[in-house]
Order: C-alpha cells, then structure tokens, then sequence
C-alpha cells in the first residue's frame, strides 16, 4: 500500500538560514507528489507538485523540490527561510488509479528564530 | 482562483448531538473529499464524492456520512457527537480534468469541531 514518511516532526531554523525537510514515499509506480503548506488557523496550500519529466521542481513562495527515483523521496527545500513560512507542511502522494485520493505525511511542523 | 468554503471555522456541540459540515466549492470540481486532522496524525480521509450522489468511504468513515445533492456543495454528517469526533475538519475539492492539473486538490479553511 501506498504510504508516506516524514521524519521529522518539529524543525527548528533561523531566519535567514537554508531548510529542507524529509519526505519519504512508497509507491510501485511513477508517483504524483504533493507539498503542501498549512499556516495557523488555515487550510492547505499547494506549494508545488511532481507529475513527471525534470526532477527538480519549482513551486511558489521560493520553495523547491527534488524528486529521487532511487531514494524514494521527494524533499522540500528553500535557501533562505522567512518568519513568514512558520507553519506545517505535509508531503503527500496520489493514491492511483481514477479515485484522484492522496496519501498524507503527518506533517512537519516549522518554527522560525529571528 | 478556486474557492472551497466551509460553513463554520468554530462549532460546539454536545454529546449525542447530529452535526452538519457544509463544504461549497465555486470551480465545477467533479470530485470532492472530507479529512480529519488531528495532531501527528496527519490528514485521514473519511469520505469522497466523485459525481453527484456518489460516494465512497476513506480510511475512517465510521461515526460519519456525507451527502452530495448537488455537484457544488458536500456535506459531512456527524449521526451522533462524539468526544471522540472532536477534530479540525478540512474539505476539499479536485478536477479530474483541465489546467489545474489531475490530482491537485484545493481546500477549505477548516472546520474545528468540539464535542462535549
């Protein structure tokens, strides 16, 4: 069965300083990854997204990810971190076949020291 | 932009009490999901819809149902409150089709639910 790993349950980072955060998925085929990013209080925010083709992706608010065929992984990564991106970020991956369900990490969740 | 809604960002109700969680999506998604969230459990799917009046249980739909009368609107349905059932709930909404992408799902705000 499909599932995903996130290690790491609290991080803590500098502001200013770079991060990356751990996700680790198994899937027996080409998997759809997720990032997602919930602020305080809110909802889910997409930050990026990998269906296929280039390995590195490109999402929003600085953000980055690499997919890693051979390490099962999809990490998350930004070189200078903001007070702004306090939050918790979940990985997920797309569950197959026509259901259109993903499969959620348990979250990370960022703290940010001026 | 894609706009989910929910009816209520705070409720409170009582043990034994029936609860409805509305969930409005403006974009035409054909599908729809409800999760709960609940601390280092991360988001677990309870029910999704993928068409008018159609249904499919997650991974923890005991406790629940859910109602789609119309393709806009999903509906979450607590038959009798639990402690238990106390949780922050979230909907969501996909298109199987179009630019956004298969697969992407947009949410709402949440709904957080406690039951005394």
């Amino acid at each position: 069965a499909q599932s995903v790993t996130q290690p790491d349950i609290h991080i803590t980072v500098s502001e200013g300083a770079s991060l990356e955060l751990r996700c680790n998925y198994s899937y027996g085929a080409t998997p759809y990854l997720f990032w997602y990013v919930q602020s305080p209080g809110q909802g889910l925010q997409l930050l990026l997204k990998y269906f296929s083709g280039d390995t590195l992706v490109q999402g929003i608010k600085g953000f980055e990810a690499e997919f890693k065929r051979s390490q099962s992984s999809f990490n998350l990564r930004k070189p200078s971190v903001h007070w702004s991106d306090a939050a918790e970020y979940f990985c997920a991956v797309a569950s197959g076949g026509a259901t259109n369900k993903l499969i959620f990490g348990t979250g990370t969740l960022l703290a940010v020291q001026p | 932009d894609v706009k989910v809604t929910q009816s209520s960002r705070y409720l409170v109700k009582r043990t034994g009490e029936k609860v409805f969680l509305e969930c409005v999506q403006d974009m035409d998604h054909e599908n729809m999901f409800w999760y709960r969230q609940d601390p280092g459990l991360g988001l677990r799917l309870i029910y999704f819809s993928y068409d008018v009046k159609m249904k499919e249980k997650g991974d923890i739909p005991e406790g629940y149902s859910v109602s789609r009368e119309k393709k806009e609107r999903f509906s979450l349905i607590l038959e009798s409150a639990s402690t238990n059932q106390t949780s922050m709930y979230l909907c969501a909404s996909s298109s199987i089709t179009g630019s956004t992408g298969f697969y992407e799902q947009y949410f709402g705000p949440g709904t957080r639910l406690t039951v005394t």
